[in-house]
Parts: C-alpha cells; structure tokens; sequence
C-alpha cells in the first residue's frame, strides 16, 4: 500500500541544537500532519499543513516548531532550538484530501532523544 | 479539548476468542471514530471507522459500535487470528475531521 517515509527513524541531539525531522509523504496526497509521543502517552496533534501554509496547530507547537514543504519535497518538522521535553517519536501523516472520513498514512515515526 | 480514554492498555485472548476494546470519550461534537492498527516495527495504518450517524458497522470479522450517548465506542475484533496481534488506536474527531485525537492504545495478543 501507499507508504510514508520519514527519516531518521532515531536521532540523539544535545539540548539547543537545531533538529529536522523529514517526511516523504504518500505521492498525490495533499495533506499533511505531525503528531508527537512521549513514551507512555499518547500520540498527540501537532499541526496539519495545506498548499504550504499551516492550518491548525495545537498548544504543543511551541514557537520552536516550524514546518515546511519546499517545492514538493520533503515535509519537514524543524525544531530549534530543541529543549529536553521535544524527546518524542514524532509521526508523520498524509491524506489526499481532508474532513470526515479522511483516512491518514502514517510513518513509522522518528524517535528523537534530547540529552 | 477533546479527550479519548482507551481502557484497556493490553488484552490477551485464544486465538478464535474475541478481542473487545473500549473507548470513551468527551466531546459531543465529536462525529468520526476510526481505528488504527500498528503491528510490530511498522506504521499505523487504518483499519475501520464508524460515524456519527450509525451505531454499528462491519467490515469481515472487525465489528465498531458507537454509544453516542455514553460517548463511549468500540471495537470487537471476532474470531482472532495470529496476525491480528499488535497496538489498536481508537481515535475520535470532529465534523471537520482534521485533528485526531487518539486514544493510547491497546497491545492485542492472540494466544495460538
């Protein structure tokens, strides 16, 4: 089936780096989404994006957090700088269209750990 | 916010049982419930959903049921296979669809 990539699948940073997690979402798919887990919680909504601009995000997508799709390249989750709390599996999805009934591709997830 | 519990955090049946995952959750807007699987070392991916205005749906041997007046749902998977072992997410969402809210997940092993 349509899958979507994300690298990389594990990253160690130092608290204050700059860090860019890459999606490679489903070819045709339009829409496209972060979602954040913390070992032990729940996968939790980031931000979805559209035609190259944000449209929600929740109070997780702190002011540190930036995304972008460059000329239909890789969606991309940037995150600078990284704070010990950002240590997640960061999730990313895509669908070709959105409301009800939209089923989303995921990733299989990029562990980042902030030390 | 929108709230998703998902109450059981693992379940362990003989292959052929049924495997029964609850969830409730808090938001009366909340219209669309699907469900996702994630097996061992892959994404999550999609397997049934259920909306608002039915209480029941099946696909083969998944069967969703919806209380919308208890705000709880669930999923019975039915005559368990090896292969049906792995996380279920319930998740829920208003009529615009576009933020999931997710339960924790439910580790599902089938005993052979």
């Amino acid at each position: 089936g349509p899958k979507v990539l994300q690298i990389p699948s594990h990253q160690i940073i130092d608290m204050g780096q700059m860090v860019t997690l890459n999606c490679d979402p489903v070819s045709n798919h339009l829409y496209f989404y972060w979602y954040k887990q913390i070992l032990g919680q729940q996968m939790e909504f980031l931000v979805n994006f559209y035609n190259g601009k944000v449209m929600e995000k929740s109070k997780l997508f702190k002011d540190q957090f930036s995304v972008e799709r460059p000329d239909g390249s890789y969606f991309t989750l940037k995150i600078q700088p990284t704070a010990l709390e950002d240590s997640a599996v960061y999730f990313c999805a895509s669908s070709p269209h959105r409301g009800l009934g939209n089923t989303l591709y995921f990733g299989e997830g990029s562990r980042l750990i902030v030390v | 916010g929108e709230k998703v519990e998902q109450h059981e955090s693992t379940l362990s049946v003989r292959e052929g049982d049924s495997a029964v995952i609850n969830c409730t959750y808090t938001d009366t807007a909340s219209s669309y419930f699907p469900w996702y699987k994630q097996e061992a070392g892959k994404s999550l991916h999609f397997v049934i959903d259920i909306r608002s205005n039915v209480d029941r749906k099946q696909s083969q041997r998944l069967i969703v049921l919806l209380d919308k007046k208890a705000k709880r749902f669930s999923l019975h998977i039915t005559a368990t296979q090896p292969e049906d072992s792995a996380i279920y997410f319930c998740a829920a969402t208003d009529s615009a669809g576009n933020k999931l809210t997710f339960g924790i997940g439910t580790r599902v092993l089938v005993r052979p």
